[in-house]
């Protein structure tokens, strides 16, 4: 079945940058797109971005353009997502989100087990 | 951005009574041309990520129970868990997938056992 496995948890300083990986199992990586979607400790689903696996192609949500990038490795069925200039604001569970249909309709009907990223000084 | 919003924050249900969740968006999520609605619900539980309920704002996810159903049109929709069980203590999500790819949830509802 389809199972997305995400990297360990990562605690980083102030102004560093983070990559969390996503391996995909079950299904043709390159035939569904990856989603990104965080939540801060107590908080809400805030979403990120996607890919493409196939072309690579990426969208991000406005907040996010500039300090998010979003890359596969077709190879190892693997997305990545890599948030850059780090702040403490950036703290919260990061996961990853298989999209229900091939053209990316934006509906996510698996989800990875989260990977979670503190930033503290 | 297409704003959600959930009411209530949280409440509090009798076993097997009925919950209900109302979602507000700030434009219509309902794509005239394929008259579906692009709305989806899911739950989560402590310490999981959450999983998919509906989609189309009434379509079922497979495996999930019956009791769960969603309606609505444009811009107002409900979640309803007809007979609430102990296992659907959660917090509950909407989204729109509308405005693919900016999407965007609600900020959550709280449902707990009375």
């Amino acid at each position: 079945q389809v199972q997305l496995v995400q990297s360990g948890a990562e605690v980083k300083k102030p102004g560093a940058s983070v990559k969390v990986s996503c391996k995909a199992f079950g299904y043709t990586f390159t035939d569904y797109y990856i989603h990104w979607v965080r939540q801060a400790p107590g908080q809400g689903l805030e979403w990120m971005g996607r890919i493409n696996p196939n072309s690579g192609g990426t969208n991000f949500a406005l907040k996010f353009q500039g300090r998010v990038t979003m890359t596969r490795d077709t190879s190892i069925s693997t997305a990545y997502m890599e948030l850059i200039r780090l702040i403490s604001d950036d703290t919260a569970v990061y996961y990853c989100a298989h999209d229900i249909l091939t053209g990316g309709s934006g509906v996510f009907d698996v989800w990875g087990q989260g990977t979670m990223v503190a930033v503290s000084s | 951005d297409i704003v959600m919003t959930q009411s209530p924050d949280s409440l509090a249900v009798s076993l097997g009574e009925r919950a209900t969740i109302n979602c507000k968006s700030s434009q219509s999520v309902l794509y005239s041309s394929k008259n579906k609605n692009y709305l989806a619900w899911y739950q989560q539980k402590p310490g999981q990520p959450p999983k998919l309920l509906i989609y189309w704002a009434s379509t079922r996810e497979s495996g999930v129970p019956d009791r769960f159903s969603g309606s609505g049109s444009g811009t107002d929709f409900t979640l309803t868990i007809r007979s609430l069980q102990a296992e659907d203590v959660a917090v509950y999500f909407c989204q729109q997938y509308y405005s693919t790819p900016a999407l965007t949830f609600g900020g959550g509802t709280k449902v707990e056992i009375k």
